[in-house]
């Protein structure tokens, strides 16, 4: 039992390129997140899936997309990556019928 | 739009000591509460999750919550250097219990 996987570890992407960060739970759960974490500060959450097939925005939607692609994995894509979205990023997911999330390791991102 | 804050670090206790975290929310529909331990480089670890008013504990830790003041606050018992860590704060609101972060505060127990 995994729990929560991200890929990759880190990624160094040039202004303009595309890439897709990935995330897997082993866990059964519901419901998954995509957070990002600026240095000194709090989480921010992107795009969240309440189910399989569902996604809704977060509060910093823009310059990702994502995809629930079955109930294991949510992917989180940069269409065209910008400096501004050098970040930690974090996939969580929470079981249905309980309040908290579990986070994955985390993927480390810089666009330069 | 929805805030969580908590009270400005850097914390430095001693070891032994009692460290205090406070947070405070704007939501008024916000359900639940969490605190996260994050240490450098990782991901924020699950420590303590609260739902009604009063105090719960769990060990060395406890968590209080006051809903009519829309405050949280993380006590750490008989600090340990182990304990040294970010520890963030987070309140959960929506269909699908989104959590809206602090910006977390740094908590240094001194040996």
């Amino acid at each position: 039992n995994a729990g929560v996987t991200q890929t990759p570890k880190f990624q160094v992407l040039k202004t303009g390129q595309s890439m897709t960060l990935q995330c897997a739970q082993d866990m059964n759960h519901n419901s998954m997140y995509w957070y990002r974490q600026d240095p000194g500060m709090g989480l921010r959450l992107i795009y969240y899936s309440a189910s399989e097939g569902t996604t809704d925005k977060g509060e910093v939607p823009n310059g990702y997309n994502v995809s629930r692609l079955n109930k294991r994995e949510f992917s989180l894509r940069l269409e065209s990556a910008a400096p501004s979205q050098t970040s930690v990023y974090f996939c969580a997911s929470r079981p249905t019928g309980v309040e908290e999330q579990y986070f994955g390791p985390g993927t480390r991102l810089t666009v330069t | 739009q929805k805030e969580v804050e908590q009270n400005s670090g850097p914390l430095s206790v001693p070891e032994g000591a009692i460290a205090s975290l406070n947070c405070t929310y704007s939501d008024r529909g916000s359900q639940s509460f969490f605190w996260y331990r994050q240490y450098s480089g990782k991901s924020p670890e699950l420590i303590m999750s609260i739902y009604s008013n009063g105090d719960k504990e769990d060990g060395r830790f406890t968590a209080q919550l006051n809903k009519a003041s829309q405050y949280v606050s993380l006590l750490i018992r008989d600090s340990q250097p182990s304990d040294s860590a970010t520890y963030l704060c987070a309140a959960s609101a929506g269909s699908a219990r989104q959590l809206t972060f602090g910006s977390g505060t740094q908590l240094t127990v001194l040996p």
